[in-house]
């Protein structure tokens, strides 16, 4: 299966700042896709990064706020922008690795404290 | 209500035990159902999937579906501590729906 490295892996930011976080995926895929993990709750997809067009939002996320480029098939980047302390949360990288099964490989996380 | 409810924990087990999982659903079009494992500080990682009703088995691990019931559950037999991790249910339908998640439960297996 695919190998995905995220960097940062965590970081401490202020309140109204940008942060990117950066995927790279060992192998050509078709859509990447960003997740959240907020504490105690579920992983909630953001969006779904195809390359050569817009990103797809899910509902309650916007591109302002959550801008992502997808420049080629093994790398994205997914910008936290305007940041408040309700955005620190786990962010996650992923793609599929069985198309028959939406089944996920994921990075590790980019964990995010915004005081 | 959510679709996918899942027990938070967390759950602590004495090693050698048997752990039982398990999420409910609402969407009965559901067909997909996965279960992740999540050592803290990584990623979540596939542990299995099953399509449809019926009972996967993978080592110590049993997965089990009950569309009737709209229940999943995930069976660790003779756990060691090394299983100890967040354990997150996530399902899909077959229509190209995105994956619908738990909240993940916390399981830590004492030595």
């Amino acid at each position: 299966s695919a190998v995905i490295s995220q960097k940062p892996s965590r970081d401490i930011c202020q309140r109204g700042t940008s942060l990117t976080i950066q995927c790279q995926v060992d192998s050509q895929v078709t859509m990447m896709f960003w997740y959240r993990q907020q504490p105690g709750q579920s992983l909630t997809l953001i969006a779904t990064a195809n390359q050569g067009s817009e990103a797809t939002y899910e509902s309650g996320f916007v591109i302002d706020k959550f801008p992502i480029s997808r420049p080629n098939l093994t790398f994205s980047t997914l910008t936290v922008s305007n940041m408040s302390p309700e955005d620190s949360s786990i962010y996650l990288c992923s793609v599929e690795v069985n198309s028959g099964a939406n089944v996920l490989t994921f990075g590790a996380g980019s964990r995010l404290t915004v005081l | 209500q959510k679709e996918v409810e899942q027990d938070p924990g967390p759950l602590s087990v004495p090693e050698g035990a048997i752990v039982s999982l398990n999420c409910t659903y609402s969407n009965s079009a559901f067909q997909y159902f996965m279960w992740y494992r999540q050592y803290s500080r990584k990623g979540p990682e596939l542990l299995m999937y099953t399509y449809s009703s019926g009972n996967k088995e993978d080592g110590r691990f049993t997965a089990q579906v009950d569309k009737s019931s709209k229940y999943i559950s995930l069976f660790i037999r003779d756990s060691q501590p090394s299983d100890s991790a967040t354990y997150l249910c996530a399902m899909e339908d077959n229509q190209g729906g995105k994956l619908i998640f738990g909240q993940g439960t916390e399981l830590s297996v004492k030595p």
